[in-house]
């Protein structure tokens, strides 16, 4: 399977922990992409990067939100001190960045988080 | 800024018959739009965007999308409803003159149900 990939697709975890969630984009996709999704809604942004540089943050991402792409690759997404308003769907996406390339987003299945 | 409207958070349509989901679109230049489709528990589909050129843009299973620079539409359309095309459907933009964003933001959705 050559599309994107998160890990866990659930997690299910109590108010206050840490969790941790991983994205591996399409091979040659240098764009990556973090987004939350609560039900009836539609994807909010949170962060991209080019290659390994963060190049923009959302106000949405509070400071126990920190997101890494170490070494252009996989990227991770991080929440310390969980809190039950973070309950979501958070959604990765690659895309490929180039002159002329439009860059279309290609996302994952999703990585659904229940605080409790 | 860049935003993105759905004004239509459901549309129910006869199987065989023409369908429309609408979108309208507000950015400083020329924008960049997308169609994408979720199916329950899934992530988010491409199925067609505009860049420029041809108003009218053909994208996956059938679906179109018509472009309006005056009226800031872009419309997704398909001649004939089926029953599997019920789902959610996401309009995004992107605002390629916004120096340094590389971000895609998305409507609410418009969920579509196709009556047999």
């Amino acid at each position: 399977d050559t599309g994107v990939s998160q890990d866990p697709r659930h997690k299910i975890t109590k108010r206050g922990q840490n969790v941790t969630f991983r994205c591996d984009p399409i091979s040659e996709h240098n764009r990556l992409y973090w987004y939350r999704q609560t039900l009836g809604q539609g994807p909010e942004f949170l962060t991209y990067f080019q290659n390994e540089a963060q190049l923009e943050k959302s106000r949405l991402l509070s400071d126990r939100f920190s997101a890494e792409r170490p070494k252009g690759s996989f990227s991770t997404l991080e929440i310390q001190r969980t809190e039950q308003g973070d309950s979501a769907m958070y959604l990765c996406a690659s895309s490929l960045a180039g002159t002329g390339v439009t860059g279309e987003l290609f996302f994952g299945e999703g990585s659904r988080l229940t605080v409790l | 800024a860049q935003s993105v409207a759905q004004p239509e958070d459901q549309v129910n349509v006869a199987e065989g018959n023409p369908l429309t989901v609408k979108c309208t679109y507000s950015v400083s230049g020329n924008p960049y739009l997308f169609w994408y489709v979720q199916y329950p528990n899934r992530g988010l589909q491409f199925l067609l965007k505009y860049i420029t050129g041809d108003n009218l843009v053909k994208g996956s299973y059938g679906f179109e999308a018509e472009f309006n620079k005056s009226q800031t539409s872009f419309h997704l359309k398909k001649p004939s409803a089926l029953v599997s095309d019920s789902a959610l459907y996401f309009c995004a933009v992107r605002d390629p003159t916004t120096s340094g964003t590389y971000k895609y933001i998305f409507g609410t959705g418009t969920r579509l149900k196709v009556l047999a």
